[in-house]
């Protein structure tokens, strides 16, 4: 079956440092991928996606590349700062042959912990 | 525009009670979701409906819960009888069609212990 798996955190940084959180992707057909964060006490936020291989999603100075050959979609930043403290979520959304499907399947989120 | 709007945040209930979540999806979105999110976990669908059908519920428990969406524009989740494993976070989202690539948005979630 479909499935996210993204690296465990917590991860924790200083300010300004570069960061990269890890996601591969299982998926039977032609994927979607997205990243999700969820502020403290908040909804999950769209952060950006990219809907078909080499596609370059990007948003807020974060960016992730769709990369067919290796299953991934790691997210990064060249400099993070405190307000960038999140849980952040890796997810696919599958579209089937013959089909139409918008089901988010989700990693188990990666806490960041930027520190001033 | 107004987001995905639910209600309440926050419920506190005790086992054996039921509970009730409702959710006002963006206007214009045909696409309705219910997700539920255990600690430290990602969300994981519950339902999704195509204006007032639900296409997919198949990770619905069935026995405790139900949804539903009349008019398909707004949606109430139930639960009863609540079970301490029940506790989690339960978001709604929405989004426009089909494709996969379309974005879903999420409200803030109703979180709901069970005691």
């Amino acid at each position: 079956g479909n499935s996210v798996t993204q690296m465990e955190g917590p991860v924790t940084l200083s300010e300004e440092a570069f960061l990269t959180i890890n996601c591969t992707y299982t998926a039977t057909g032609y994927p979607s991928l997205f990243w999700y964060v969820q502020y403290p006490g908040e909804g999950l936020q769209l952060l950006l996606k990219a809907t078909k291989a080499d596609d370059k999603g990007s948003n807020k100075g974060f960016e992730a590349t769709y990369r067919k050959e290796t299953t991934s979609f790691h997210l990064e930043k060249g400099s993070v700062q405190v307000s960038d403290s999140a849980v952040y979520f890796c997810a696919l959304s599958d579209r089937l042959a013959g089909g139409a499907t918008n089901k988010l399947i989700f990693g188990t989120g990666t806490l960041l912990a930027v520190q001033p | 525009e107004a987001g995905v709007v639910q209600s309440p945040r926050y419920k506190i209930i005790e086992k054996k009670q039921p509970v009730a979540f409702w959710c006002n999806p963006i206007s214009g979105h045909n696409t309705l979701y219910w997700y539920r999110q255990n600690l430290g976990q990602g969300p994981e669908l519950l339902i999704r409906y195509e204006n007032e059908e639900a296409v997919d519920d198949s990770q619905l428990p069935k026995d405790r819960f139900s949804a539903e969406r009349l008019k398909g524009v707004d949606s109430t989740l139930k639960i009863q009888p609540a079970e301490l494993g029940d506790s989690a976070v339960y978001l709604c989202a929405s989004s426009f069609g089909q494709s996969s690539g379309n974005t879903i948005y999420f409200g803030e979630g109703s979180w709901l212990t069970v005691v």
